[in-house]
């Protein structure tokens, strides 16, 4: 158990639907960052938020937002989904610049 | 602009042999961090190690070693008499310090196959 916590673990939907993501990070990390893992993409970064503030986008769609909340949790909502938005997505937690990112188990989103 | 390139796509050892991953990164940012992840079958991915831009001593963990070297651009990772336990993706990332969101920029990962 890495102390990052994702779920759900899977998720099966249909194109045009929404879904949310759901990360806890590891105690006493106040930054968190979502990766999409895509067979054609490789490893992607999408959001990162520290102490609830978004603080850097990356490859992030505009059907896709984020939030943390006061408990530091955050949410990945992905909405109008797309055959290619399949992916396992990663969360990641860290405490210090440059420090080890510890990776939750991550989603596996199949859009059918 | 930060790059990671893993060359070597895939790689497939005999059980026991020593087997090197490859990693060349750039970055025009003095202070910066490597990092090498493991992502097994399972799908998680599991931290193997940190080094940071000033730290260019070679690092040893039990079967596993890490080679940097500054010169070249590189931080390679060598697994020594391999195990079938040791077949995954590994990817290698590098983070820069000026970066304000210290994100990682993964390399494309080499899939590793020890066939016992």
């Amino acid at each position: 158990d890495s102390g990052v916590t994702q779920t759900p673990k899977h998720l099966i939907t249909a194109t045009g639907q929404r879904v949310t993501l759901r990360c806890s990070p590891r105690s006493g990390d106040l930054s968190v960052y979502w990766y999409q893992q895509s067979l054609d993409q490789g490893l992607q970064f999408l959001i990162q938020y520290y102490n609830g503030e978004e603080r850097a986008k990356g490859n992030i769609l505009e059907r896709f937002s984020a939030q943390q909340f006061p408990d530091l949790h955050s949410e990945l909502n992905l909405s109008s989904l797309e055959l290619g938005d399949s992916a396992l997505y990663f969360c990641a937690s860290r405490n210090r610049v440059g420090y080890g990112y510890t990776f939750g188990s991550g989603t596996r989103l199949t859009v059918v | 602009a930060q790059k990671v390139t893993q060359a070597q796509t895939e790689i497939s050892v005999v059980e026991k042999e020593d087997v090197t991953l490859d990693c060349v990164y750039e970055t025009r940012d003095t202070t910066y961090y490597l990092f090498w992840y493991k992502q097994p079958p399972s799908g998680e991915l599991v931290f193997l190690i940190r080094r940071n831009s000033f730290d260019e001593q070679n690092e040893i963990s039990g079967r596993y070693s890490w080679n940097f070297q500054k010169s070249t651009s590189s931080f390679n990772f060598t697994i020594t008499a391999s195990q079938v336990v040791d077949s995954a993706v590994y990817f290698c990332a590098l983070s820069e310090a000026q970066d304000g969101a210290n994100n990682l920029f993964f390399g494309t990962g080499t899939r590793l196959t020890v066939i016992p």
